[in-house]
């Protein structure tokens, strides 16, 4: 079972440049959810979705758009990177009504 | 918004040793759940608690979920080498919105 699946697992960017972080899951889960994790920190949310075409901003949206435009896909987008953007980005989705989260493996960004 | 206040932070202890942890919040939940992070690798669930005073086990692990609803404890017996991560509660918010403690870092030594 594939779960939640996260592409690039790392990737280096220049300031000023853009990327997409793609995620995408085969639970049929309805909630999608983006978090950053600083080195030696905790999960901060960034955006998240309840199902296609909805999403919510989280605790730290600044600087990232996502979309929705399917159950299965959820990608983060950065359009201008910069530095306090070096982080761990993690992907989740939990099923309608549930709580427990399935993560990806995570991206790990650096920018330069 | 909605806050888990979850200590200690951070913990350094000897192989053998018991651990102890927990998250407090002044919201209500109707779930706690506990996640363990291993170096490298996203969260994964550890132990889902679902009705208040529910004290639920798995292996060396216990939970408990507060009878007031506004807390969870969680236990390590005898710790071991692989124990060693970020362990995060967690509990579930509004549409969707998932709210995580801030975590505690796990350091064994053997």
């Amino acid at each position: 079972n594939a779960g939640v699946t996260q592409t690039p697992k790392f990737r280096i960017l220049k300031i000023g440049q853009s990327m997409t972080l793609q995620c995408t899951q085969d639970m049929n889960h309805n909630y999608m959810y983006w978090y950053r994790q600083d080195p030696g920190m905790g999960l901060k949310l960034i955006y998240y979705s309840v199902g296609a075409g909805i999403t919510d901003k989280g605790e730290v949206p600044n600087g990232y758009n996502v979309s929705r435009s399917t159950t299965e896909d959820f990608p983060l987008r950065l359009e201008l990177a910069a530095p306090s953007q070096t982080s761990v980005y993690f992907c989740a989705s939990t099923p309608l009504g549930g709580t427990e989260a399935f993560f990806g493996q995570g991206t790990r960004l650096t920018v330069v | 918004g909605q806050q888990l206040n979850q200590s200690p932070q951070s913990m350094f202890i000897q192989e053998g040793e018991d651990v102890s942890m927990n998250c407090t919040s002044s919201s209500i939940f109707n779930t706690w759940l506990w996640y363990k992070q291993d170096p490298g690798e996203g969260p994964v669930l550890l132990i889902a608690l679902y009705k208040a005073g529910e004290l639920t086990s798995n292996g060396r692990l216990t939970a408990q979920f507060g009878i007031t609803r506004k807390d969870s404890f969680l236990n390590i017996s005898a710790s071991i080498p692989s124990d060693v991560g970020i362990y995060f509660c967690k509990t579930g918010g509004s549409q969707g919105n998932l709210i995580f403690g801030k975590g505690t870092k796990l350091s064994v030594k053997p």
